[in-house]
């Protein structure tokens, strides 16, 4: 399984572009990235996954280079409610499912 | 998505008591089920895999006997944690994915505080 390694926090205001970039050098060939939002005393919940190049979807974008050995996750135009703690993981692709280890995660804190 | 639902979402005891936990896929047939357990400003730290059939495994560290492991059904596992003690009071969160999915679904977690 692929350790990942992100910043431990991160600042922004209200209405910026947040970007959280992810390392994961030992990236395997058949492993997913995938991103996970998480509130205070909530289970975490599935932003956005992508293999490789750009993934978009209605709350997020994740680009991942080439190489694969990193990716990151862009918030649009952020308001408080983004204020959680964002997880990077990387895990095989099964045919069902994996299993997941995190890490310490990044804790994003969005200011008025 | 499909829904991951953990009951209770909060339960406290008193020390030496055993505390049972629910995790249920509600529109899905999971196999394969994960609890982890989270401590205050900590990441989610894994500490079982639970098969449907079978024994769960545990992960390094993990006291089987304490952590008591049943997935008697395609949509239910249980958690049961024994003779519970202070130290045991966290976050218990369970997760589950869908056959031919890539995406994990977490349940709501539970909030267990031993008196």
């Amino acid at each position: 399984l692929a350790k990942t390694t992100q910043p431990i926090s991160m600042d922004s205001y209200e209405g910026q572009e947040v970007n959280i970039t992810c390392s994961h050098n030992n990236i395997a060939t058949n492993d997913y990235i995938t991103w996970y939002q998480q509130f205070p005393s909530q289970g975490p919940r599935f932003i956005i996954q992508g293999y490789k190049t750009k993934v978009t979807n209605e709350v997020a974008s994740l680009f991942i280079p080439a190489d694969r050995k990193s990716s990151t996750l862009s918030l649009p135009r952020v308001s408080l409610s983004d204020t959680a703690v964002y997880y990077c993981l990387v895990g095989a692709l099964s045919g069902g499912y994996n299993k997941l280890i995190f890490g310490a995660g990044t804790r994003l804190a969005v200011h008025p | 998505g499909a829904v991951v639902s953990q009951h209770p979402s909060r339960v406290i005891c008193k020390s030496g008591t055993s505390v049972k936990i629910e995790c249920r896929s509600l529109d899905f047939q999971a196999t394969t089920m994960f609890w982890y357990r989270q401590f205050p400003k900590q990441s989610l730290m894994l500490m079982a895999t639970s098969n449907e059939g079978s024994k769960a495994t545990y992960e390094q560290g993990v006291e089987k006997d304490k952590f008591l492991i049943n997935h008697a059904s395609l949509t239910l596992s249980t958690l049961t944690v024994t003779s519970a003690h202070p130290e045991d009071s966290s976050f218990y969160i369970c997760s589950a994915g869908q056959g031919g999915g890539t995406e994990a679904f977490f349940g709501q977690g539970t909030r267990l505080t031993v008196v």
